[in-house]
């Protein structure tokens, strides 16, 4: 089975602060995501990259940041954050354009 | 916005099937169907695709009208552990893998 691990569950984080979320994936997939979730909002796709060192904005990028240095891992930076950033962050992976995608159980940060 | 609409919430009870229906009356000619859920405090979790036949995988069936502009998804057999938010997505391969997730539809499974 696909693994996609985030490395954190649970994270709180100073406004201003620079915020590191990662996401590694085990199977090597091209494409790898990032989404945020809120109430009421549902998945709302911030980057996503389909080859190392290359990225893509999503639909809401600002305020945030990518990097994609190796294949298995896909980070996301924040880079001053702000109380409206706190959401449910969600890493997925995928191999080719029609398959399925492969989620994190998730980072859940709170910005105080 | 979604392509798709679903009822907000069902229900259904222990053992029986769960029939969640989707809406997608506007979909294309290469775009599939695909269903996911997700269970509170997890990611969403991948269950079935298909473009015009019916699926049926380990996890649930997937029927898809013969005009293309429904389908449904088949539980056989619920659990308690199925209870969960149900996701269904039209998708045609495009903008590199951006899938829109809509509402969904919130599954209780009752005993």
């Amino acid at each position: 089975d696909v693994k996609v691990t985030q490395s954190s569950r649970y994270l709180v984080k100073r406004t201003g602060e620079k915020v590191f979320l990662e996401c590694v994936q085990d199977m090597d997939h091209e494409n790898m995501f990032w989404y945020r979730q809120d109430p009421g909002l549902g998945l709302r796709l911030i980057y996503f990259s389909y080859d190392v060192k290359m990225k893509e904005k999503g639909d809401i990028p600002e305020g945030y940041s990518v990097s994609r240095e190796k294949k298995e891992r896909f980070s996301l930076i924040l880079e001053s954050a702000s109380t409206n950033q706190t959401s449910m962050y969600l890493c997925a992976s995928m191999q080719g354009i029609l398959s399925p995608l492969h989620f994190g159980n998730g980072t859940r940060l709170t910005v105080t | 916005d979604a392509k798709t609409t679903q009822p907000p919430s069902m229900d259904c009870a222990e053992g029986r099937a769960a029939n969640l229906p989707c809406n997608h009356s506007t979909i294309s000619g290469n775009e599939y169907v695909y269903w996911y859920r997700q269970i509170h405090s997890q990611g969403p979790q991948y269950i079935i695709h298909g473009l015009k036949n019916n699926e049926t995988n380990e996890m649930a069936s997937l029927i898809i009208t013969e005009d293309r502009k429904s389908s449904t998804l088949i539980l056989p057999h619920a659990t308690l552990r199925d209870t969960a938010v149900y996701y269904c997505i039209v998708f045609n391969g495009g903008s590199q893998g951006n899938l829109i997730f809509g509402k969904g539809t919130k599954l209780s499974v009752k005993p």
